[in-house]
């Protein structure tokens, strides 16, 4: 079977740095995907990664290891906003999008 | 760019009657369209997916004659939900993308639907 798995929920403080890890476990790999969702919208793209190594994007970035079927998406001084869900997807052989469960980041003062 | 309209955002109806849900890629051309539903504090769950001009794919357990989808041009895809119940009170929401094998989806904003 398919599986993503990724922490239910983790609490970081305002200004620090948090690390969501994904591990994955697909019929094939066509890329990973992070999407940060706040709580009654919908997702919004954060970043995608199909090569090995980090991509950085502001105060996000996002790591793969094909490899290890693993990724993480760190992000940098933690504001309030940053409160949400973030989800981690990948495109299996056919394309298709699998999704992981969501992981509630929870930013304290 | 890649913007995605859903359109209502939010819909109350009454029981047993229909509901119809658009989705409009605004600027570009989605080959593909998701529909996807979530409700509180759980995941995206896929319903269906819908391809331009042709029938669209259901997931296993969505009722196809209940959640009616036409995606009738590169920019337009409907969910039509029938006779709706109580228990289809959610949180869709409908996702495009312009069909290169390594596009991201982009999200529609949504449509919170409760039947009273």
């Amino acid at each position: 079977g398919q599986n993503i798995d990724q922490p239910t929920e983790m609490t970081a403080t305002e200004g620090a740095i948090v690390q969501i890890n994904c591990t994955y476990q697909t019929s094939g790999f066509n890329g990973l995907f992070w999407y940060q969702q706040h709580a009654g919208e919908a997702p919004t793209f954060l970043s995608y990664n199909v090569l090995d190594g980090l991509e950085e994007k502001g105060r996000f970035s996002s790591f793969l290891s094909r490899s290890k079927g693993y990724s993480y998406l760190l992000l940098k001084e933690l504001q309030m906003k940053d409160s949400a869900s973030y989800l981690c997807a990948v495109k299996d052989s056919n394309y298709q999008l699998i999704w992981g469960a969501g992981t509630k980041l929870i930013i304290k003062p | 760019g890649a913007v995605v309209s859903q359109h209502p955002s939010r819909v109350i109806c009454k029981s047993g009657t229909s509901v119809k849900i658009e989705c409009r890629s605004l600027d570009f051309q989605a080959t593909t369209m998701f529909w996807y539903r979530q409700f509180p504090k759980q995941s995206l769950m896929l319903m269906a997916t819908s391809n331009e001009g042709s029938k669209a794919t259901y997931e296993q357990g969505v009722e196809k004659d209940k959640f009616l989808i036409n995606h009738a041009s590169l920019t337009l895809s409907t969910l039509t939900v029938t006779s709706a119940h109580p228990e289809d009170s959610s949180f869709y929401i409908c996702s495009a993308t312009a069909g290169q094998e390594y596009s991201p989806l982009h999200f529609g904003n949504g449509t919170r639907l409760t039947v009273t």
